[in-house]
């Protein structure tokens, strides 16, 4: 089976900067997925990568690196309202998209 | 707003009840799925409709019924559920079951489902 490990939770002060992991072991790879889901909300679409390097959206960047496995979701300038959790999901060679199980992360005042 | 439209949003089911969720995607989509999350557990992919056909079933019990009538519309028909089967289903939908041009798959808001 598929193997995405990500955090389970970290805390952060408003203002401030996050960097959320995601390492995985998949047959085959078609592009990796990071969603936001807000308690008893749909998760969000947030970024998309499939070749290595940084994809900037707004305060959000997420990293590819395909020969290590391994990607990165960056949360700049902190808001309340990022706090959530950020779901890290990678497409196989099938294109199944598997998912980890979720870092929650909560903002401090 | 998704564009993927879930009901009921609660669901409250003895193990002996027959029920049903319902999806609905506006999106022009040709593929839906059902997922299911559990606390603190990774998205399970249950089942993935592509034009209406049926093209994935991962081992999901024969207690999960999933129909497809039209591109639009997925329900997940639930019979004799357990109480381990508490959990959110959600419905998604991308533009098609590949990888072309990234195919984002866009949820519903959920179903949450307690069986009792």
């Amino acid at each position: 089976g598929q193997n995405i490990d990500q955090p389970t939770e970290m805390t952060a002060t408003e203002g401030a900067i996050v960097q959320i992991n995601c390492t995985y072991q998949t047959s085959g790879f078609n592009g990796l997925f990071w969603y936001q889901q807000h308690a008893g909300e749909a998760p969000t679409f947030l970024s998309y990568n499939v070749l290595d390097g940084l994809e900037e959206k707004g305060r959000f960047s997420s990293f590819l690196s395909r020969s290590k496995g391994y990607s990165y979701l960056l949360l700049k300038e902190l808001q309340m309202k990022d706090s959530a959790s950020y779901l890290c999901a990678v497409r196989d060679e099938d294109y199944k998209l598997s998912f980890g199980a979720g870092t929650t992360v909560t903002v401090r005042a | 707003e998704t564009g993927v439209t879930q009901t009921p949003r609660h669901l409250v089911m003895g193990m002996t009840n027959k029920k049903s969720l319902k999806c609905e995607q506006h999106l022009g989509h040709n593929a839906m799925y059902w997922y299911k999350q559990s606390a603190k557990k990774p998205l399970e992919l249950m089942f993935v409709y592509s034009l209406e056909e049926r093209v994935e079933n991962n081992s999901v019990p024969s207690r999960f019924s999933p129909e497809c009538p039209n591109s639009s519309h997925l329900f997940l028909h639930l019979h004799t559920l357990q109480p381990e089967d508490s959990a959110l289903y959600l419905c998604a939908s991308s533009q098609d079951v590949d990888g072309n041009s990234g195919n984002t798959i866009y949820f519903g808001e959920g179903s949450w489902l307690t069986v009792v």
